[in-house]
């Protein structure tokens, strides 16, 4: 088992563009979580997916949306890039509800110029 | 709102001195705590978490609810246990948390030869 996998790893746009990120999460997981690490800073919650839908959102704007597919994996998308948007984004998945522990994946590092 | 302050952003210790992480959260239910760590070039991942009362890696961690405290520690520091730690909260199952990870800014710990 690889894990949890996010991709791409790194990536690079300009203000005002679109970006989506993607997720799988590990074997036997069915619940994802999208986490903004800025950098110096902890990683702040964007949202949760369980079973297809979004449970439950951070103080993110409406700019960031996600979704969750069949086979449970998830995509985080950011439309009109703002410079402020640059940072390391988590994808953690989780068994169950979420309340078991989450495991993280490595991280799409965004760049917007 | 929930709140995880980690006071040092900083700390460096020799080998074989004892460390302490410090962690303060604030949130006045009954949270549940963890310490993620980060070696360099590494994803984030669970060390330890309150409710496993397991000793990782020499790490112990002790839940103080008077002082709202879960500081991380280990009797003699080792070079391997150079890397950033996070402290992170979430919320018991009366709220309606779901799994969301409140993290802390971090420590970043060096411990010298």
């Amino acid at each position: 088992d690889a894990g949890v996998t996010q991709s791409p790893t790194h990536l690079i746009k300009t203000r005002g563009q679109q970006v989506t990120l993607r997720c799988s999460p590990k074997s036997g997981h069915d619940t994802v979580s999208w986490y903004q690490q800025a950098l110096g800073q902890g990683p702040q919650f964007i949202f949760q997916y369980y079973e297809e839908e979004e449970r439950q959102r951070g103080n993110f704007p409406d700019r960031f949306s996600g979704h969750q597919f069949p086979n449970y994996s998830s995509e985080l998308n950011v439309n009109a890039l703002l410079l402020g948007d640059s940072a390391l984004y988590l994808c953690a998945s989780s068994p169950k509800t979420g309340w078991e522990t989450q495991y993280f994946g490595p991280g799409t590092r965004l760049l917007v110029l | 709102a929930q709140r995880v302050t980690q006071p040092e952003k900083l700390l460096s210790v020799f080998k074989g001195a004892p460390v302490e992480l410090k962690c303060n959260y604030s949130y006045s239910g009954s949270p549940e705590l963890f310490w993620y760590v980060q070696y360099s070039r590494q994803r984030l991942q669970l060390l330890l978490r309150h409710i496993s009362r397991e000793s990782i890696k020499g790490f112990t961690a002790d839940l103080n609810k008077g002082e709202t405290s879960f500081h991380l520690k280990k009797p003699f520091a080792q070079e391997e246990d150079s890397a950033m730690y996070y402290c992170a909260q979430r919320a018991d199952a009366g709220g309606t948390s779901y799994g969301k990870l409140t993290f802390g800014q971090g420590t970043i710990l060096t411990v010298h030869p």
